[in-house]
């Protein structure tokens, strides 16, 4: 079964300041997708960053961009010039590449990030 | 935000009661989602439509039941609320028609069961 790690339960950054948010996952597939999604304290779930495994690139989103390592299976978050709205927890998900109707995701436990004025 | 509204947002409810919630889509998505979010746990998948009448559970369906009469509902049905289902519920849709694949999120509902 696929596993989703964030080892950071909180982390703290300095408005303007760059912060990396860590994800490790387990799999024995090699299609698949990986999200970032970030939850404010309004609770609402927002998708800020996907990422397909079959592609090399990193992807990026305006200042959210992420290091995806096959290989050593991890996929963190860089924000750049961190912005008091940035504030809020921040989940890694998986979804299996393959067919069919479940589309689960699987998450992470999620990083509470503090942006410090 | 994908058009999707949840009802009831807040809910307080005693043990042994049977509570309904409701997702509400208005962009004709096929796939349909309930998760529930816990502290230590991030989310995790209840039940899941595929169609109008086509459902299947996800790793913590026990104690849940959902229905899809018509593509815009997916019903979530707790026949006899207990503490362990206080959580806060999240509804999502599987978004094809731009070719991303991706799962959106309705605002989610909090549920205390008392």
């Amino acid at each position: 079964a696929q596993t989703v790690t964030q080892s950071q339960p909180e982390m703290s950054v300095q408005e303007a300041e760059t912060v990396t948010l860590s994800c490790t996952y387990d799999t024995s597939e090699s299609d698949y997708y990986l999200f970032w999604y970030k939850q404010p304290p309004s609770r609402q779930m927002i998708l800020v960053i996907r990422q397909e495994a079959y592609k090399q690139q990193n992807a990026t989103e305006n200042r959210f961009s992420v290091n995806f390592q096959k290989a050593a299976k991890s996929f963190s978050l860089k924000i750049s010039d961190s912005q008091l709205g940035d504030a809020a927890m921040y989940f890694c998900a998986y979804r299996s590449g393959k067919g069919g109707a479940t589309n689960k995701l699987i998450f992470g436990t999620g990083t509470l990030l503090a942006v410090q004025p | 935000d994908a058009g999707i509204t949840q009802s009831p947002r807040h809910k307080v409810t005693e043990t042994g009661t049977p509570v309904t919630l409701r997702c509400h889509q208005t962009e004709n998505h096929r796939y349909m989602y309930w998760y529930r979010q816990d502290p230590g746990h991030g989310l995790r998948l209840i039940h899941y439509s595929y169609g109008v009448k086509d459902t299947d559970k996800g790793e913590v369906s026990d104690g849940y039941s959902v229905s899809r009469s018509k593509t815009e509902d997916f019903l979530l049905t707790l026949e006899s609320a207990t503490s362990s289902q206080t959580s806060v519920y999240f509804c999502a849709i599987r978004e094809l028609a731009t070719g991303a694949d991706t799962q959106y999120f309705g605002p989610g509902t909090r549920l205390t069961v008392l």
